[in-house]
């Protein structure tokens, strides 16, 4: 069975763009979560999509937006970008009734 | 009271030798508590996880102990290797259909041979 994939797997982009992140789940796997990993800052969750509805969303600014499509597979959008969010970007899926995740390698931003 | 807090920040033992990772949580609504390991450049990788019906769970050369009344939870692992040299997150969830989980902070474990 395929993993989660990501792309792309870096992106470099200037202050004040805009950068697009995809994930594909797992087949089967209707949740998507993204995470931003930033050194020494741990995993701080994102934003939650289950059967194409945001369901839950972390202590972000609106800038940080997103959405799932019908296939399930879902796109991190972040507008405005400030050289804090260089990060790497996570996504994870996990069944519907389940709680095992299962993350891709991430998306590593930078913005300069 | 949404908080995981995960100790040590590092850890360096020797070949052989078990490593004792800590965490504690505050919400007694979290019902799911799993442990990752992340090599560098990789996603995070489910190892091994908990409910709080019971006290211990061995996979392998990893074991969970839990603590329902302390709200902690550990991951010990025994007979080290070098291999495992990597970062471990703890995390919580609550809820039946899935959910955010909440991670700690991370510790780098190093391995030595």
């Amino acid at each position: 069975e395929a993993g989660v994939t990501q792309s792309p797997t870096h992106l470099i982009k200037t202050r004040g763009q805009q950068a697009t992140l995809r994930c594909s789940p797992i087949s089967g796997h209707t949740s998507v979560y993204w995470y931003q990993q930033a050194l020494g800052l741990g995993l701080q969750f994102l934003l939650w999509y289950d059967e194409g509805e945001e369901r839950n969303r972390g202590n972000f600014p609106p800038r940080f937006s997103g959405r799932q499509f019908p296939n399930y597979s879902s796109e991190l959008n972040v507008n405005a970008l400030e050289l804090e969010d260089s990060a790497l970007y996570l996504c994870a899926s996990s069944r519907q009734e389940g709680y095992g995740y299962t993350f891709g390698s991430g998306t590593r931003l930078t913005v300069v | 009271q949404q908080q995981v807090k995960q100790s040590p920040q590092s850890l360096i033992v020797q070949k052989g030798g078990i490593p004792i990772i800590n965490c504690a949580y505050e919400n007694t609504a979290f019902d799911y508590f799993p442990w990752y390991q992340q090599f560098p450049g990789k996603g995070p990788a489910l190892l091994i996880a908990i409910r709080p019906d019971v006290s211990e769970k061995k996979e392998g050369r990893f074991t969970i102990s839990f603590n329902k009344s302390a709200k902690q939870f550990s991951l010990h692992i025994m007979d080290s290797q070098p291999g495992d040299s990597a970062t471990y997150f703890c995390a919580a969830s609550k809820g039946l259909r899935g959910g955010k989980l909440i991670f700690g902070q991370g510790t780098e474990l190093s391995v030595k041979p």
